[in-house]
């Protein structure tokens, strides 16, 4: 049991350039989501997902695509990467939205 | 108002204080709550539930005002190895799940 897992730990990126942030959950939860982590900003929801096939917007939805194709996979896709998003990104996964979250160790973005 | 706020700190205390921090929630219908610490540059993990008026575990105890519609985290006899950042996390805002900034402790020798 792996628990939530992230790829890559750390990437760095060129203005404009997109990628994909992985996240993968072995846990069979329904609830899966994003956040961005910035100093003296705390945890930031990007996106969420409350099943396959159901993505939904967060706080700080802009620059940010999701999709929700299997139960376990919930990549997050930057589509033209800023300097704006030069953040520590989580993604976290519940039974449904009222229980405990679990996180994956993180992906160290930046954006030069 | 912020759907949940948390006094960013530092607070800093000497090893063996009892310290409090709390975590004030701006929607009424919250139901459960989470308090979850978090080391630097790792992810955040569960420190405790709360679903009715408190929990208590060991050193820890976390007591829910609903009147005043905050709840507190209170360590006692602290140790070096409690210095991290403490989030809040309220549920019943639907399934946008809002953290709360932190709250920073350093413990001291």
């Amino acid at each position: 049991n792996a628990g939530v897992t992230q790829t890559p730990k750390f990437q760095v990126l060129k203005t404009g350039q997109s990628m994909t942030l992985q996240c993968a959950q072995d846990m069979n939860h329904e609830y899966m989501s994003w956040y961005r982590q910035d100093p003296g900003m705390g945890l930031r929801l990007i996106h969420y997902s409350v099943g396959a096939g159901i993505t939904d917007q967060g706080e700080v939805p802009n620059g940010y695509n999701v999709s929700r194709s299997t139960t376990e996979d919930f990549p997050l896709r930057l589509l033209s990467a800023a300097p704006s998003q030069t953040s520590v990104y989580f993604c976290a996964s519940s039974i449904t939205g009222r229980e405990t979250q679990y996180f994956g160790p993180g992906t160290r973005l930046l954006v030069l | 108002r912020k759907e949940v706020e948390q006094d960013p700190g530092p607070f800093n205390v000497p090893e063996g204080a009892t310290v409090a921090f709390n975590c004030t929630y701006s929607n009424s219908a919250s139901q459960s709550f989470f308090w979850y610490r978090q080391d630097c540059r790792k992810e955040p993990k569960l420190l405790m539930s709360v679903y009715s008026s408190g929990n208590e575990d060991g050193r820890f105890t976390a007591q829910l005002n609903r009147a005043s519609q905050y709840i507190s985290l209170l360590i006692r006899d602290s140790k070096l190895s409690d210095s991290a950042t403490y989030l809040c996390r309220p549920t019943g805002g639907g399934n946008k799940l809002t953290f709360g900034t932190g709250t920073q402790l350093k413990v001291e020798l």
